[in-house]
């Protein structure tokens, strides 16, 4: 088992409709939980962090998180054709400083 | 430009050669990371400095590899006799001291052994 998985896509949206992504982990004891997005041939660049259970929202996205089930989901709403990308989730374990760990991330395709 | 930098961006050697990648981290940042990221998967991590000490390494990292900060602030990250499977995008990141701040990433050197 992958520490964190996540589907791989690609995960075709219409321009305007909500994009669902997911991810699980492994590590019961993770405390940090991130979304980055990464262009084609470009580094990850950080678009949410999540530390407690619920919902945490900043413009068009959402993160969720529900540590009991070991489950973390990014919305995008009103998707726009530049938010086809491949998105990753990375998890921080429980030692402080230590590493991400990241999924293989979900390719998202626009289209308008 | 107040983000982590890399240097080069690309590189291209040839099988068997040495070669030395640097990363200036965000200034006020005290943690630095290197990470290794292939086709079609997630970064994955080779290893941390607190400061100018090696906290952590991946035993992804083998003896061919070796990683400085020597003064607390830039970093390098040294393969020596590289191989075709050395191939990869070697990302750098950055973050502040405390349990929840976020890491970010520099642009990357694309290194191709040929």
């Amino acid at each position: 088992q992958k520490e964190v998985e996540q589907n791989s896509g690609p995960l075709s949206v219409p321009e305007g409709a909500i994009a669902s992504l997911n991810c699980t982990y492994s590590d019961r004891g993770s405390q940090s939980f991130f979304w980055y997005r990464q262009y084609s041939g470009k580094s990850p660049e950080l678009i949410m962090s999540i530390y407690s259970n619920g919902d945490k929202e900043d413009g068009r996205f959402t993160a969720q998180l529900n540590k009991a089930s070991q489950y973390v989901s990014l919305l995008i709403r009103d998707s726009q054709p530049s938010d086809s990308a491949t998105y990753l989730c990375a998890v921080r374990g429980k030692a402080a400083g230590n590493k991400l760990t990241f999924g293989g991330g979900t390719r998202v395709l626009v289209k308008p | 430009d107040t983000g982590v930098s890399q240097d080069p961006r690309h590189k291209i050697t040839k099988r068997g050669q040495n070669v030395t990648f640097r990363c200036d981290p965000i200034s006020e940042h005290n943690r630095l990371y290197w990470y290794r990221q292939t086709l079609g998967q997630g970064p994955e991590f080779l290893t941390y400095f607190q400061n100018e000490a090696q906290l952590e390494k991946s035993r992804l990292l083998s003896d061919r590899f070796s990683a400085e900060r020597p003064k607390g602030s830039f970093s390098t990250l040294e393969i020596q006799r590289t191989e075709q499977g050395d191939s990869a995008m070697y990302l750098c990141a950055s973050r502040r001291q405390g349990a929840y701040n976020e890491q970010f990433f520099g642009p990357g050197t694309r290194l191709t052994v040929l």
